[in-house]
C-alpha cells in the first residue's frame, strides 16, 4: 500500500516565478492538506481540501492556492514567489467523515522548495 | 493563535538511557493531541492520538501521557537506541478548527 508520495522532492525557483507541488494521497484517503515547514519552525498549516473543495485555511496569502482532483490528489501552488517561500512543504492526508478530528494523519516526504 | 511548545529544544543521551519531552497546549477546547516522530529525510510517522484526560499510550520502548486539565503530554522512551534519534513533534488539535497545530519539536540524538 502506497503511502503518501508527493512531487518534485526538490526544486530551485527565481523570486516571482510560480510554482506546483503535488501530492497523492494514502490508498482510501479522501483528506489532503498542506503544511509549510520554515527552518526551525514546526509545520504550519496552509489549507485542508476535502471533496475537492477547500475546507479550511491557515494564516497564508492568497499567493498559495489548491485544488483537489477526484481521485483526492493535489496540488498546492504558490504564485509570485518570495524568499520567504523557500521551506519544506509537506503534504498529509486521512479519512474524514464529518469534522477532521482524532484520526491518524499520514504524511508524504515533503517537497524542498528554494526561492533565490 | 493556538501555542503549542515543546521542551527541551534538543537533547543528547547515552545509549541505554531513558528519557522524556514534554508537549504544552492550552487547556481549553481540548479535542485530541498527536505525537509524532521524524526521522531526517524520511515522513513524519505518527506514533500516538490521544484524545482523553489521562490517557496513557505505548509503543515498544515508547510511551506517552495526558494531562488535558493541565494542558501538557509527556513523551517517554525507554532505553534510547541509536536509531530513536529524531524530531519528536507534537500537535494539538482543538475542538474549534480540528486542524493540528504543531510545535517546534524536540531534536533527539542518542550516542552509541
Amino acid at each position: 500500500d502506497a503511502g503518501v508520495t508527493q512531487s518534485p522532492t526538490h526544486l530551485i525557483k527565481t523570486r516571482g516565478q510560480q510554482v506546483t507541488l503535488r501530492c497523492s494521497p494514502k490508498s482510501g484517503h479522501d483528506t489532503v492538506s498542506w503544511y509549510q515547514q520554515a527552518l526551525g519552525q514546526g509545520p504550519q498549516f496552509i489549507f485542508q481540501y476535502y471533496e475537492e473543495e477547500e475546507r479550511q485555511r491557515g494564516n497564508f496569502p492568497d499567493r498559495f492556492s489548491g485544488h483537489q482532483f477526484p481521485n483526492y490528489s493535489s496540488e498546492l501552488n504558490v504564485n509570485a514567489l518570495l524568499l520567504g517561500d523557500s521551506a519544506l512543504y509537506l503534504c498529509a492526508s486521512s479519512l474524514a467523515a464529518g469534522p477532521y478530528s482524532g484520526n491518524t494523519i499520514y504524511f508524504g516526504e515533503g517537497s524542498w522548495l528554494t526561492v533565490v | 493563535i493556538l501555542n503549542v511548545e515543546q521542551s527541551p529544544q534538543s537533547l543528547h543521551v547515552q545509549e541505554g538511557d531513558s528519557t522524556n519531552f514534554t508537549c504544552s497546549f492550552p487547556s481549553s477546547n481540548f479535542y485530541a493531541l498527536h505525537w509524532y516522530r521524524w526521522e531526517t529525510a524520511k515522513s513524519p510517522e505518527a506514533l500516538f492520538v490521544m484524545t482523553l484526560n489521562g490517557d496513557e499510550k505505548k509503543k515498544g520502548r515508547i510511551s506517552a501521557t495526558l494531562n488535558t486539565k493541565e494542558g501538557y503530554s509527556y513523551l517517554y522512551i525507554k532505553g534510547s537506541q541509536p536509531e530513536d534519534s529524531a524530531t519528536y513533534l507534537c500537535a494539538f488539535e482543538s475542538g474549534g478548527s480540528y486542524i493540528p497545530t504543531f510545535g517546534r519539536g524536540t531534536s533527539l540524538i542518542v550516542h552509541p
